[in-house]
């Protein structure tokens, strides 16, 4: 069974980055590709982007410059980063694993991130 | 960008009952691009229906997806009391994917 875990800081101040990384255990990230999504308090689901096991990436056009998604194969993770963050960056952060056109199969359990000075 | 509306917002409804949660897309989406989760406080979203109406693996055939073009249904035959939960449509059809506001499914 494949598990993802979120890991990072839940605290971040605001103008810095956010730096996220997740964990893939009872599975390898080869051949797949891996995406974070996002949940503001009270509010909906927001897709970030993803990344191939390969390193190609793609992202939401709405963050795609502050975003930065990346891939470490010898360590069976992927991780997110998020420049300049606002109180408006403040979310639960979950990875998943992404099969290409159809679907996110397996999640994580998600990460609270707080922007606050 | 798709904007998925789902509806109602909040349904209450008892164990026994049917459920039906709509999801209406801004524009057509593929169905085999329109997939459904479920999604409990402090747990991981699950998987339920992909393509529009394929069972994900382990979901029970209480679970049904429907629909087309900007309408999406996903039914719920008789509720059990695990089935209480948030229920999310997702588009996979156009980028930015994007996601319906969610479905809360209250205990009446």
């Amino acid at each position: 069974q494949v598990q993802l875990q979120e890991s990072g800081p839940g605290l971040v101040k605001p103008s810095e980055t956010l730096s996220l990384t997740c964990t893939v255990s009872g599975g390898s990230v080869y051949s797949y590709y891996w995406s974070w999504i996002r949940q503001p308090p009270g509010r909906g689901l927001e897709w970030i982007g993803y990344v191939f096991y390969s390193g190609s990436t793609t992202y939401n056009p709405s963050l795609k410059s502050r975003v930065t998604i990346s891939v470490d194969t010898s360590k069976n993770q992927f991780s997110l980063k998020l420049t300049s963050v606002t109180a408006a960056d403040t979310a639960v952060y979950y990875c998943a694993r992404y099969l290409h056109g159809w679907f996110f199969d397996y999640w994580g359990q998600g990460t609270l991130v707080t922007v606050s000075s | 960008e798709i904007v998925l509306t789902q509806s109602p917002g909040t349904l209450s409804l008892s164990p026994g009952d049917r459920a039906t949660l709509s999801c209406r897309a801004s524009q057509s989406v593929n169905s085999s691009n329109l997939v459904w989760y479920q999604h409990k406080p402090g747990q991981a979203p699950r998987l339920l229906i992909y393509g529009s109406f394929s069972r994900a693996a382990g979901i029970p055939d209480r679970f049904s997806g429907s629909g087309s073009g900007t309408d999406f249904t996903l039914t719920i035959s008789r509720l059990e009391p695990e089935d209480f939960a948030v229920y999310y449509c997702q588009q996979f059809g156009g980028s930015p994917y994007t996601f319906g506001q969610g479905t809360r499914l209250d205990i009446k």
